[in-house]
C-alpha cells in the first residue's frame, strides 16, 4: 500500500504571509495526487488533483495553487493566505488510470491563520 | 456537487450493538467507498464496492449497494469503543473521473 507524508502537522500564520505544504508519496509510482480542505465538522472539498509531473486541475478557484515537480511530490502555496484559508488539509494518493479506486490519506496538516 | 451525503449526522450507541449508517449519491457511479477517520487524522479507507456488486464484507463491516436507489448503507457489527469516528462515503462522478466526492460524514460515538 501507499504512505503519504505530509508535514507540517501543524502551522500557525499571519494574514498575508506565505504558504508551502508538502506532501510526498512512498509505495507507488505514477500516482494520482490530490490536495483536498476539511472545515470543522465538514467533509472534504477537493482543491487540485494531478495525474502526472507538471499537471495540475484546480476544482475551486482560490487564493492557493499547487505545483507537481516530481513524480511523487506535491506542494501546496499560497502567496498571500487569508483568514477563510483555516482549515485542516490533506493529501492524498492514489493508482489506477483507467479506473481510480481507493485514495490513500496522509494525516493532514492543520492551518490556523490569524 | 456533493456526491454522498450521509444519514444519520451523528450517531450514538452503546458497546456491542451495531450501528448502521446511510449514503445516497446523485449521479452514476464506478464504484462507491466508505473512509474513516478519527479526530484530527487523515482519512482511512475501509472498503469499496463495485457497481455490479450488492453487498460486501470486510471484517465486521458489512457495506450494501442499491444503485436503483443511488445509495448504500455501511454496518458495523458487534461495536467497540475504538470504532468511534467519523465516516464518510465518496464516489467517483461518472466514467474517467479521478474526482473523488465525499458526503459530509456521519460521526460516530460508541460508549464503553
Amino acid at each position: 500500500s501507499q504512505t503519504i507524508h505530509q508535514w507540517p502537522a501543524t502551522l500557525v500564520q499571519p494574514v498575508g504571509s506565505p504558504l508551502s505544504l508538502e506532501c510526498t508519496v512512498e509505495g507507488t509510482s505514477n500516482p494520482n495526487l490530490y490536495w483536498y480542505r476539511q472545515a470543522a465538522g465538514r467533509g472534504l472539498q477537493l482543491l487540485f488533483y494531478s495525474v502526472g509531473i507538471g499537471q495540475i486541475s484546480s476544482e475551486v478557484p482560490q487564493n492557493l495553487s499547487a505545483s507537481r515537480p516530481q513524480d511523487r511530490q506535491f506542494i501546496l502555496s499560497s502567496k498571500k493566505l487569508l483568514l477563510s484559508d483555516s482549515g485542516f488539509y490533506l493529501c492524498a494518493s492514489s493508482s489506477g488510470r483507467a479506473m481510480p479506486n481507493e485514495q490513500f490519506f496522509g494525516p493532514g496538516t492543520r492551518l490556523t491563520v490569524l | 456537487s456533493q456526491q454522498g451525503e450521509e444519514d444519520p449526522q451523528a450517531l450514538s450507541i452503546q458497546e456491542g450493538e451495531n450501528a448502521t449508517m446511510n449514503c445516497s449519491y446523485k449521479t452514476s457511479i464506478n464504484n462507491l467507498q466508505w473512509y474513516r477517520q478519527n479526530s484530527g487524522r487523515g482519512l482511512v479507507h475501509l472498503i469499496l464496492i463495485r457497481s455490479n456488486e450488492r453487498e460486501k464484507h470486510s471484517g465486521r463491516l458489512r457495506v450494501t449497494l442499491d444503485t436503483s436507489k443511488k445509495s448504500s448503507s455501511l454496518l458495523i457489527t458487534a461495536s467497540r469503543a475504538a470504532d468511534t469516528a467519523s465516516y464518510f462515503c465518496a464516489a467517483y462522478s461518472g466514467a474517467g473521473s479521478y474526482q473523488l466526492t465525499f458526503g459530509k460524514g456521519t460521526k460516530l460515538s460508541v460508549i464503553p
